[in-house]
């Protein structure tokens, strides 16, 4: 068993919609998760990371993390077709590490 | 500020040949970091340089192996490669941040392709 897991979809949604991407773990020492979008032939990008449990909001994104359930969402309001990527979560169990953990990603695509 | 780059980015190589893969950090960045990436398996941790030192080693053979140079630019070699070694492999360089969480910032990537 992964350490990791993502449903890998496809996901497609019509614009505008509600997209729900999550997450599951189960070392329970990750402390550090990250949500990464990665365009075709591009490499992932960064957008959002959180520590321990909460939320956290930027613009059309918000991430939350429950600990306790060992469970992380990614939710992205409004999508747009630009938002159409495999977007991968992340984890790590300890500062400053760059050996993070990663699920396989979902394709999502949004539709005109 | 140029980002982080990959060569080559496509290539193609036969059963029990081996390839080296070129990364050049952002500049200023001086820990470099290798992860392949399978359909299957998602991207998994190879290893990690910090000024010319390895810092961390992923659970691959040693048929995997990495260097980092003075202007912290870093190549990966594997050796006698075999098909399952067919794969993107990326590059990730950062500022190394003594607590929080490391950014990671991602090159294209070099797709190998083993026959």
């Amino acid at each position: 068993q992964k350490e990791v897991e993502q449903d890998p979809g496809p996901l497609s949604v019509p614009e505008g919609a509600i997209v729900s991407l999550n997450c599951t773990y189960s070392n329970s020492a990750f402390q550090y998760f990250m949500w990464y979008r990665q365009y075709s032939r591009k490499g992932p990008e960064l957008l959002m990371y959180t520590y321990s449990s909460g939320n956290k909001e930027d613009g059309r994104f918000t991430a939350q993390v429950d600990k306790s359930s060992k469970y992380i969402s990614l939710f992205i309001r409004d999508s747009q077709p630009s938002d159409s990527a495999t977007y991968l979560c992340a984890m790590s169990p300890q500062t400053g590490a760059n050996n993070l953990f990663f699920g396989t990603g979902t394709r999502l695509t949004v539709i005109p | 500020k140029a980002g982080v780059t990959q060569t080559p980015r496509y290539l193609i190589k036969t059963r029990g040949q081996q390839v080296t893969l070129s990364c050049s950090p952002i500049s200023g960045h001086r820990s470099v970091s290798w992860y392949q990436q399978t359909p299957g398996q998602g991207l998994q941790f190879l290893f990690e340089y910090f000024s010319e030192t390895q810092r961390n080693k992923g659970n691959f053979p040693g048929r995997f192996s990495g260097r980092q140079f003075s202007n912290s630019r870093s190549e990966m070699n594997v050796s006698t490669l075999e098909l399952g070694d067919s794969a993107l492999y990326l590059c990730a360089s950062s500022s190394n941040r003594v607590s929080g969480a490391n950014v990671l910032t991602f090159g294209a990537g070099s797709r190998l392709t083993v026959l």
